[in-house]
């Protein structure tokens, strides 16, 4: 069966320090990766996504930046967080076109200091 | 442009009320799913029901129930006899071309 993992569970950076989120997929192979932050109290927004190893497409202009070095393997980053960064993130999976359903980690809440 | 929008920001009801969450969603593209996801306090979203543009048949599982009606884009879902357990955000999202959006959430409360 299929698992996603995604870790640090809780983080607390100060403004300015780097960020690493990771996430990995086990047994399925070329998956569609996905990051998306939730606000406290608000929806959940798309950051970035990856159809295949190398390929990030950002849907929002910000410090972060996404890399998938892996074919199950996404990470988040920044180099210099800021306090509006802040949330939940989650990391999430798709086997691809035509299948639709999307299943999520536990999610990573980052508190910006 | 695609777009997902869940008007109840938060509904409070009674332990066996029936709820019914709204969701209304845009899209230019004729084939696409439609999703109702559940948050618990817990924060891990939970998946409850997937539905293409191409199939309208309502769905009714256990105490859950889901109305999609292509005429008014929207995809309803309704809770009947609601307990205290039901307690969580409801996500609606729309999937096509490999992006999945989300609506805003509606935070159901279940009061014993």
């Amino acid at each position: 069966s299929q698992t996603i993992h995604q870790w640090p569970a809780t983080l607390v950076q100060p403004v300015g320090s780097p960020l690493s989120l990771e996430c990995t997929v086990e047994g399925t192979s070329n998956p569609n990766l996905y990051w998306y932050r939730q606000a406290a109290g608000r929806g959940l927004q798309l950051l970035f996504y990856s159809v295949g190893i190398g390929q990030i497409s950002s849907e929002v202009p910000q410090n972060l930046s996404a890399s998938r070095p892996q074919d199950r393997q996404f990470i988040l980053s920044s180099k210099k967080l800021l306090l509006s960064d802040s949330g939940f993130y989650l990391c999430a999976w798709s086997a691809g076109p035509n299948t639709g359903e999307l299943f999520f980690g536990e999610g990573s809440r980052l508190t910006v200091l | 442009a695609q777009k997902v929008t869940q008007a109840q920001t938060e509904i409070s009801v009674v332990e066996k009320e029936d709820v019914t969450l709204d969701c209304v969603y845009e899209t230019r593209d004729t084939t696409y799913y439609l999703f109702w996801y559940k948050q618990p306090p817990s924060g891990e979203l939970v998946f409850l029901i997937r539905r293409n543009s191409f199939d309208e048949q309502n769905e009714i599982s256990g105490r859950y129930s889901w109305n999609f009606q292509k005429s008014t884009s929207s995809f309803n879902f309704t809770i009947t006899a609601s307990q205290v357990v039901d307690s969580a955000v409801y996500f609606c999202a729309l999937y096509n071309f490999n992006k999945f959006y989300f609506g805003s959430g509606t935070k159901l409360n279940v009061k014993p």
